[in-house]
């Protein structure tokens, strides 16, 4: 089955700085890969999503870039805030019909005021 | 519009008992899901549902089994509940048109096996 590893563990960076979390995956099937924020005591939420048929994708302060011969995939996010403190999971999933996700063990980013 | 709905949000059972972790979705979507989360572990799949009628084995299935009960609703149960299910769990659903939808999380089942 797909492996997904997910670094670094913990993040702590200045209020407006950047942050980068890296995904490495090993199912080269794999086609679909979001991002979740998990808030202290609550759901994952789906912050950005990239399919495999595009190398960049960016939302405001969020981007995921996607490097499908080196099978890694990383979250860039600019000018941080207090409030982009969270856990952060990567997933991949295989283009099937349930769309099962594989996760890494997430990311602990804590933004500094 | 509530979208995926867990109940309960919080339990506590002994060893050896059984229970069942309801959800409910709302948003007409095909595809349903069990995952749970253990600290340093992210999300695991458990069960998921591609359809209505239909149900198969995640990463982590032993201990547990699934009932899709119609479109809107997938159950988990613990036969004989174990500390090691000690867990967060959370159901998901997906749906819509084309491949890879989205999945949209419940507010999670925190569930201490004493």
């Amino acid at each position: 089955g797909e492996n997904v590893e997910q670094h670094p563990s913990t993040l702590s960076v200045q209020e407006g700085d950047s942050a980068v979390i890296k995904c490495t995956y090993s199912d080269s099937a794999s086609n679909y890969f979001p991002w979740y924020k998990q808030e202290l005591g609550k759901r994952p939420q789906l912050i950005i999503d990239i399919r495999s048929n595009v190398g960049e994708k960016k939302d405001q302060r969020i981007a995921v870039t996607l490097n499908k011969t080196a099978k890694h995939f990383s979250l860039h996010i600019t000018e941080t805030q207090p409030e982009d403190s969270a856990v952060y999971f990567c997933a991949a999933s295989r283009q099937t019909g349930a769309n099962n996700l594989f996760f890494g063990t997430g990311t602990r980013l804590t933004v500094i005021p | 519009n509530a979208g995926v709905t867990q109940t309960p949000k919080f339990q506590v059972l002994k060893t050896g008992q059984s229970m069942t972790l309801q959800c409910a979705q709302d948003m007409n979507h095909n595809s349903m899901y069990w995952y749970r989360q253990d600290p340093g572990m992210g999300l695991r799949l458990i069960y998921y549902s591609a359809s209505e009628g239909t149900t198969d084995k995640g990463e982590v299935p032993n201990g547990y089994n699934v009932s899709r009960l119609n479109k809107r609703e997938f159950s988990l149960r613990l036969e004989s509940a174990a500390p090691s299910q000690t867990s967060v769990y959370f159901c998901a659903s997906s749906g819509g048109t084309g491949l890879n939808q989205p999945q949209h999380f419940g507010d999670g089942t925190r569930l201490s096996i004493l």
